[in-house]
């Protein structure tokens, strides 16, 4: 059971517009910023989205993300095939006092 | 090029304990923390904590106290992750990742490539 809930699937047809929420509680989400992690099999996770909203160099503008209270989203338009892989989001817990993720979110490019 | 690469392949047998290292270049390495996470078969990403590339200052998820711990050698830029007594739930693929040296702050901007560790009799 993870500390942040994300949907476990998600999918859309190229050129789609996707969002991939992360809910979470006052002691995580409500008061740390958001990180969003993507994973390809057998390969590193990579980071995709720090700070709410920030996209390091490397990652499309297609990817963008949102915070707004105990919750996040991530959203990604202009869907490819290369999209394709599990999302997670995460952020710190002072309640834990160490870094939680979800449960990750298999993304489908039909 | 900054990179962690990590060592290799691991198969151990329950009760036993497994060394994993993550070694570190392109960047000064007290600059950051190294965390672990990890990634059993099926399952999502869980921190295991983390330890400062300056102080060396650790700290770990509580269902893992007693039997983990991290080190470094700041001479080689080296991190190391030691788990005891395995049971065969940890059967995982294990990642070291880059950290801000405040724990609590930043992202893990760069991975290292994972280490599979199998617990099996």
């Amino acid at each position: 059971q993870s500390v942040l809930t994300q949907p476990p699937s998600a999918s859309g047809t190229p050129g789609q517009r996707v969002t991939i929420s992360c809910s979470g509680s006052s002691s995580n989400i409500g008061s740390n910023t958001v990180n969003w992690y993507q994973h390809l099999p057998g390969t590193a996770p990579k980071l995709l989205i720090y700070n709410n909203n920030q996209r390091p160099s490397g990652f499309p503008d297609r990817f963008s993300g949102y915070k707004s209270g105990t919750s996040a989203s991530l959203a990604i338009s202009g869907l490819q095939s290369e999209d394709e892989a599990d999302y997670y989001c995460s952020a710190w817990d002072d309640s834990l006092n160490g870094w939680v993720f979800g449960g990750g979110t298999k993304l489908t490019v039909l | 090029q900054v990179q962690l690469v990590q060592s290799g392949t691991e198969v151990k047998k329950p009760g036993a304990s497994v060394r994993v290292s993550c070694r570190a270049s392109g960047y000064t390495f007290s600059d950051y923390a190294i965390s672990w996470v990890r990634q059993a078969p099926g399952q999502g990403l869980e921190w295991m904590g983390w330890i400062s590339g300056d102080t060396g200052k650790t700290d770990f998820v509580q269902k893992l106290q007693g039997r983990v711990s991290v080190a470094t050698d700041t001479s080689t830029g080296t991190a190391y992750m030691e788990l005891r007594n395995l049971r065969s739930d940890d059967t995982a693929v294990y990642y070291c990742a880059r950290g801000s040296i405040v724990a609590s702050f930043g992202a893990f901007d760069i991975w290292g490539q994972g280490t599979m560790v199998t617990v099996s009799s």
